[in-house]
């Protein structure tokens, strides 16, 4: 079957660095993407990764390995309004999404 | 800037109570998307639509039907709600087939009594 694995919750220290992890099981893949989601609101698009690699955007990289089926989200100089949930959704065969349950991310001061 | 409207943020609804979830977009988006998303599990799909008139069952369409008369417009009904439907609901929209990002509404927090 398809399958998404993150850890349920994880916290953080202010000004810290952490890094979500996110292994896949799918069948086919067609990229993985990341979404944040604060408390009550909608979740919003955060990266998109096809090709093994890093890719950066500002505070903010993801990273992936297709071969290990595994990717991460990287948080780095972490600020309060960063507490949010944290979703890794996998792109299948037929560019149906498999989503993960959330990493709730808590940012202690 | 790009939007999902959901008519509803809050709904308390009764067993047997026919309900409709609604859901607009202004960005004139082909793809349009029905989860329900519950605490400990990943967002589940339950219908979605890529045109006008169209539809297709997601994951989980037990329950639950659709309606898109018009593209910028995508409802969910629950033909008698029960109380295992108790959840949030979010609407979802896209531009393309492939591996387009979503742009989402802020949910409805449905509660079946």
């Amino acid at each position: 079957g398809q399958n998404i694995d993150q850890p349920t919750e994880m916290t953080a220290t202010e000004g810290a660095i952490v890094q979500i992890n996110c292994t896949y099981q799918t069948s086919g893949f067609n990229g993985l993407f990341w979404y944040q989601q604060h408390a009550g609101e909608a979740p919003t698009f955060l990266s998109y990764n096809v090709l093994d690699g890093l890719e950066e955007k500002g505070r903010f990289s993801s990273f992936l390995s297709r071969s290990k089926g595994y990717s991460y989200l990287l948080l780095k100089e972490l600020q309060m309004k960063d507490s949010a949930s944290y979703l890794c959704a996998a792109l299948d065969s037929n560019y149906q999404l498999i989503w993960g349950a959330g990493t709730k991310l808590i940012i202690k001061p | 800037d790009v939007k999902v409207t959901q008519s509803s943020r809050y709904l308390v609804k009764r067993t047997g109570e026919k309900v409709f979830l609604e859901c607009v977009q202004d960005m004139d988006h082909e793809n349009m998307f029905w989860y329900r998303q519950d605490p400990g599990l990943g967002l589940r799909l339950i219908y979605f639509s890529y045109d006008v008139k169209m539809k297709e069952k997601g994951d989980i369409p037990e329950g639950y039907s659709v309606s898109r008369e018009k593209k910028e417009r995508f409802s969910l009904i629950l033909e008698s709600a029960s109380t295992n439907q108790t959840s949030m609901y979010l609407c979802a929209s896209s531009f393309g087939r492939e591996a387009e990002k979503l742009f989402f509404g802020s949910g409805t927090q449905l509660s079946v009594l």
